[in-house]
């Protein structure tokens, strides 16, 4: 089946560090990609759609210049966390729709940011 | 406004005893729905979904889930729950395209 790869599954890193997570679909061509967080306990917050060679739509209250999203070919989107600090710390999850009209999504297995 | 609702936190049952994860939706025109799971630290898992034809739909895992239009719910059920069935439930709605809303999440805690 389908399969989303997403990389890399842990980073820490200190405050004030950018942070770049990469997501591919390895089986498949995805015109659209999303990213989301979830916080401990809780549900996914979607945070922006990837769209292959356009600029990502991102969801309110979401900062596009804190969370870069390129989406520069049809296997590949990366989400980049600019000058990330301690609030900034999450699960980040992607995933991607295959082609045709009714196909679920498939999630890569997340990173797990944390900000010292 | 387009939400789906999962109304328990947890769910506790005994191995080998049917289970249901419930799931309830709001949305205007047809639902398409979803269900997901999730195993720590991992990214979601495609069961199962709805989007016309049966109200029976059978997913991966022996999971299959209920669609009911006039209770406007899609529970997930399990005939005998298995203790690796142990994780995080989410019922999705996909709301046009592209875009999916989630609920919150049911803990499946499956007891030996």
């Amino acid at each position: 089946g389908a399969v989303v790869s997403q990389h890399p599954s842990w980073v820490i890193c200190k405050s004030g560090t950018s942070v770049k997570i990469e997501c591919r679909s390895l089986d498949f061509q995805a015109t659209t990609m999303f990213w989301y967080r979830q916080f401990p306990k809780q549900s996914l917050m979607l945070m922006a759609t990837s769209n292959e060679g356009s600029k990502a739509t991102y969801e309110q209250g979401v900062e596009k210049d804190k969370f870069l999203i390129n989406h520069a070919s049809l296997t590949l989107s990366t989400l980049t966390v600019t000058s990330a600090h301690p609030e900034d710390s999450s699960f980040y999850i992607c995933s991607a729709r295959d082609r045709g009209r009714n196909q679920p999504q498939h999630f890569g297995d997340g990173t797990r940011l944390s900000i010292l | 406004a387009q939400s789906v609702a999962q109304p328990e936190d947890q769910v506790n049952v005994a191995e080998g005893n049917p289970l249901t994860v419930k799931c309830t939706y709001s949305v205007s025109g047809n639902p398409y729905l979803f269900w997901y799971v999730q195993y720590p630290n991992r990214g979601l898992q495609f069961l199962l979904k709805y989007i016309t034809g049966d109200n029976l739909v059978k997913g991966s895992y022996g999971f299959e889930a209920e669609f009911n239009k006039s209770q406007t719910s899609f529970h997930l059920k399990k005939p005998s729950a298995l203790v690796s069935d142990s994780a995080l439930y989410f019922c999705a709605v996909r709301v046009n395209f592209n875009k999916f809303y989630f609920g919150s999440g049911t803990k499946l805690n499956v007891k030996p």
